[in-house]
């Protein structure tokens, strides 16, 4: 059981928007910056966005992260098949004082 | 570019110490902290612990009595120690940087222990 909560899976089609969601509480998502990461199959995940809206360097603008309150969103403009991975959110906790992650969405496209 | 690079035996038996060593590479280990993370399809992602900068360890609760996490400055490496090790503790492990306390970048490629006797 994760501490953070996401749908287990979403989907869509190419050229779609999708949205995954990302549940938490004060301690966590409501105290702290999100940050959300890709990975695809056997690989190690990558960062997609960082401090709740934050893109990397490299990372399109077809990706944008949102916070309100205990809950962040990770939508995806533009859907492509390249898309096709596990999406996981992350944030720092104050009551464990440890990193929780989210248990990841599995995306079809 | 910074790269990181997970080592260390692919198969621990029960009851032994798990050691894995992450090599830095196109950059110094200096300034920033260092987290490890495993993956496992039981327990999903799971963070294990972090090395600050001026090495100050914070250790995830439930691993806290059986893990030690090091940094060789010298080698530019960091290093996880994890002790007493069951078939719970298969999973990939990955190394990767940490800014503060906002996120992980870059990750290593990830290395897969197997316990197993």
């Amino acid at each position: 059981q994760s501490v953070l909560t996401q749908p287990a899976s979403a989907s869509g089609t190419p050229g779609q928007r999708v949205t995954i969601s990302c549940s938490g509480s004060t301690s966590n998502i409501g105290s702290n910056a999100v940050a959300w990461y890709q990975q695809l199959p056997g690989t190690a995940p990558k960062p997609l966005v960082f401090k709740n809206n934050q893109r990397p360097s490299g990372v399109p603008d077809r990706f944008s992260g949102s916070r309100s309150g205990t809950s962040a969103s990770l939508a995806i403009s533009g859907l492509q098949s390249e898309d096709e991975a596990d999406y996981y959110c992350a944030a720092w906790d104050d009551s464990l004082n440890a990193w929780v992650f989210g248990g990841g969405t599995k995306l079809t496209v | 570019q910074v790269q990181l690079q997970e080592s260390g035996p692919g198969l621990v038996k029960p009851s032994e110490t798990l050691s894995l060593t992450c090599a830095v590479s196109g950059g110094s280990i200096g300034p920033y902290y260092w987290s490890w993370i495993r993956q496992s399809p039981g327990r999903g992602v799971e963070w294990i612990g972090y090395i600050s900068n001026i090495g100050r360890t914070n250790y995830n609760y439930s691993l806290r009595s059986r893990v030690t996490i090091s940094v060789d400055m010298s080698r530019n490496r960091v290093s996880l120690t994890l002790s007493s090790v069951t078939a719970a503790d298969t999973a990939v492990y990955y190394c990767a940087r940490q800014h503060d306390l906002l996120w992980f970048d870059p990750w290593g490629q990830g290395a897969l222990v197997t316990v197993s006797s």
